[in-house]
Formats: C-alpha cells, structure tokens, sequence
C-alpha cells in the first residue's frame, strides 16, 4: 500500500541554521511521483517541487535543496540558512501512475519554527 | 490570474445543520478534489472529480456530498451525519493526463461545529 512518513512532527532552529526535513515513502509502482508543499499560516498549500522515479539527480534552488534515494525510499528536503519566512508546515507528497485518480497521498506534515 | 477560489474561509456550524463549501477554479483543469486536514493527520481525500457530472469518494467520504455540475465547480457539503467535521478543507485541481500533474490549492475553509 502506498505511504509517506514524515517522522518529525516539529523542528525549531534558530535563523541562519540548516533543517533537513525527512520524507520516507512506500508504494508499489515502477512510475511515482513525489512532491514537497510548503503551507505558510495563511493556510494554502504552494508546491515546490516535484521529482519523477526515473530521476534521481538531486536538485538545489536557492536556499532548497532535495535529495531523493530510491535505495532507501526518501526525498528529503534541505533548507540552508533558514530564515524566519520559512517558518510553515511542509508536506511531502506521493501520487502513482498506475492510480487513474492521480491523487496526492500526504504525509502528516513537519511543522517547522525558524526563531530570529 | 488563474486559481481556485474557496469560500467562505471561516464557517461556524451547529451540530445537526448541513453547510456547503464552494470551490471555484478558472484554471481549464479537468480534475478536482476535496481533502480534509487535522492537525497531525496530513490531509486526506474526501472525493474527487474527473469529469462533469461524474465523482468518486475517496478516503474519507463518509457524511459527505459533493456535486459536479460544471467544470468550474465543485462544491461540498459536510451533511448532518458527518460525526467530527470540525477541520481544515481544501480544494485542489490539476490537469488529467499524469501523475506528474502538479495540484494547485485553494487557500482553504475553516469549518467549525459548535
């Protein structure tokens, strides 16, 4: 059955610190796609990134990083220097393509507080 | 700009009373979806939508109902029977045609039951 653990349910770090938020993911498909969101307090969650199965590069932008390992089943996401705007919910996110739905599975979230 | 639009944000709710949620999209997306989010539990799937007039549950249906009357539109009611509906929905669409589709969000309605 497909699922996404985010095991930290909430970091605090101090501004200019680097976070790694962990994301440990199951599922049967050979074709997946996994996802991270961002949900700032205003409520709305705003996408970030998306990797495919076949692509294993880790990307960077900016201040964000991604590294995904199929070998152990984690996207994790890396934020350097972190500032008090990244203060949010991040979500990571799995959808199959073999589920016609093409709906997103969720993990629970790790609630992140960037302190000045 | 395209987007979804949900209203209202905040909806205060007796217990025994049905309330509807509107979503609203501009974005030509064929695909929309309801989830729930508590705190703790991630969000989960109410019921989606593929097509105009047609609609599947998801995880989570029960004491819920949704409509799909025009492609722009998606609406949800939180009925009489649903046992705990005070939470955080969202609505989201996206294209259809892959996993890879990337869902675009609505900035939510809070729905709480007194």
């Amino acid at each position: 059955a497909q699922k996404v653990t985010q095991a930290q349910t909430e970091i605090s770090v101090v501004e200019k610190e680097d976070v790694t938020l962990d994301c440990v993911y199951e599922t049967r498909d050979t074709t997946y796609y996994l996802f991270w969101y961002k949900q700032p307090p205003s409520g709305e969650l705003v996408f970030l990134i998306r990797r495919n199965s076949f692509d294993e590069q880790n990307e960077i932008s900016g201040r964000y990083s991604w590294n995904f390992q199929k070998s152990t089943s984690s996207f994790n996401f890396t934020i350097t220097a972190s500032q008090v705007v990244d203060s949010a919910v991040y979500f990571c996110a799995l959808s199959e393509e073999g589920d016609s739905s093409y709906k997103l599975i969720f993990g629970s979230g790790t609630r992140l507080l960037v302190r000045p | 700009d395209g987007g979804i639009t949900q209203s209202p944000k905040y909806l205060f709710r007796k217990e025994g009373q049905n309330v509807t949620l509107s979503c609203e999209q501009n974005l030509n997306h064929d695909a929309m979806y309801w989830y729930r989010q508590d705190p703790g539990q991630g969000l989960r799937l109410i019921y989606y939508s593929q097509i105009v007039n047609d609609f599947q549950k998801g995880d989570i249906a029960e004491g819920y109902s949704v409509s799909r009357e025009k492609k722009e539109s998606f609406p949800l009611t939180v009925t009489s029977a649903q046992k705990n509906p005070t939470a955080f929905y969202l609505c989201a669409s996206s294209k259809l045609d892959s996993g890879a589709n990337v869902l675009t969000f609505g900035a939510g309605s809070r729905l709480t039951v007194l």
